[in-house]
């Protein structure tokens, strides 16, 4: 079964920390993303990566940063953690084929508080 | 620009009632159209999707939806709500580059 993994379901940090939220997914799939997901907001794109050391800017990059060093695995960074990125966080990777209209898989998301 | 719009934060319904969650898109060209569920403390599951092949998706769970290029809609039904179908639900769309647009979400609630 395809799998993509998170590696904390709960994480509580100090404003001010480094944050890592870390991701890999075993179905040799291209495309990887991040969102956070708050209540009435939906899921918001933070950043993507289509290809190893690739990665794009979403629609709310700031305060944020990201790592992809190999195909499998997918880094989120909080470089100085703030109270406003408490929130649940959703890694997904997709396979780039448009005729399957590329469905995303999800992980089962690390909620994040930060005090 | 793209966007997905949900009719509805939230939906009540009876156990054995029909579940309509509705579903509506904007964009400039026919987009691959996607249903997930949410179930509490989880990530989104793909429930279907439509991928032009047919207008009748049927899904997981007994869900079903429709596509409707005239109203711009894919709205997701089920004849028969159960106890377990009580979740979030995400209508998405993707017109074939690498984001997907997600809808705000409905949130199904199944009264005994």
């Amino acid at each position: 079964d395809v799998k993509v993994t998170q590696s904390s379901r709960y994480l509580v940090k100090r404003t001010g920390e480094k944050v890592f939220l870390e991701c890999v997914q075993d179905m040799d799939h291209e495309n990887m993303f991040w969102y956070r997901q708050d209540p009435g907001l939906g899921l918001r794109l933070i950043y993507f990566s289509y290809d190893v050391k690739m990665k794009e800017k979403g629609d709310i990059p700031e305060g944020y940063s990201v790592s992809r060093e190999k195909k499998e695995r997918f880094s989120l960074i909080l470089e100085s953690a703030s109270t406003n990125q408490t929130s649940m966080y959703l890694c997904a990777s997709s396979s780039p084929n448009r005729e399957q209209g590329q469905p995303q898989h999800f992980g089962d998301g690390t909620r994040l508080s930060i005090l | 620009a793209q966007s997905v719009t949900q009719l509805g934060s939230h939906v009540s319904v009876s156990e054995g009632a029909l579940v309509l969650l509705r579903c509506n898109y904007s964009s400039s060209v026919p987009p691959y159209l996607f249903w997930y569920v949410q179930y509490p403390n989880q990530g989104l599951q793909l429930l279907l999707k439509y991928t032009s092949a047919a207008t009748l998706v049927k899904g997981i769970n007994g869900f079903e939806a429709e596509f409707k290029k005239s109203e711009t809609s894919f709205h997701l039904t089920k004849p028969s709500a159960h106890m377990s179908d009580a979740a979030e639900y995400f209508c998405a769309a993707n017109t074939g580059g690498f984001k997907t647009i997600f809808g705000a979400g409905t949130r199904l609630f199944v009264k005994a």
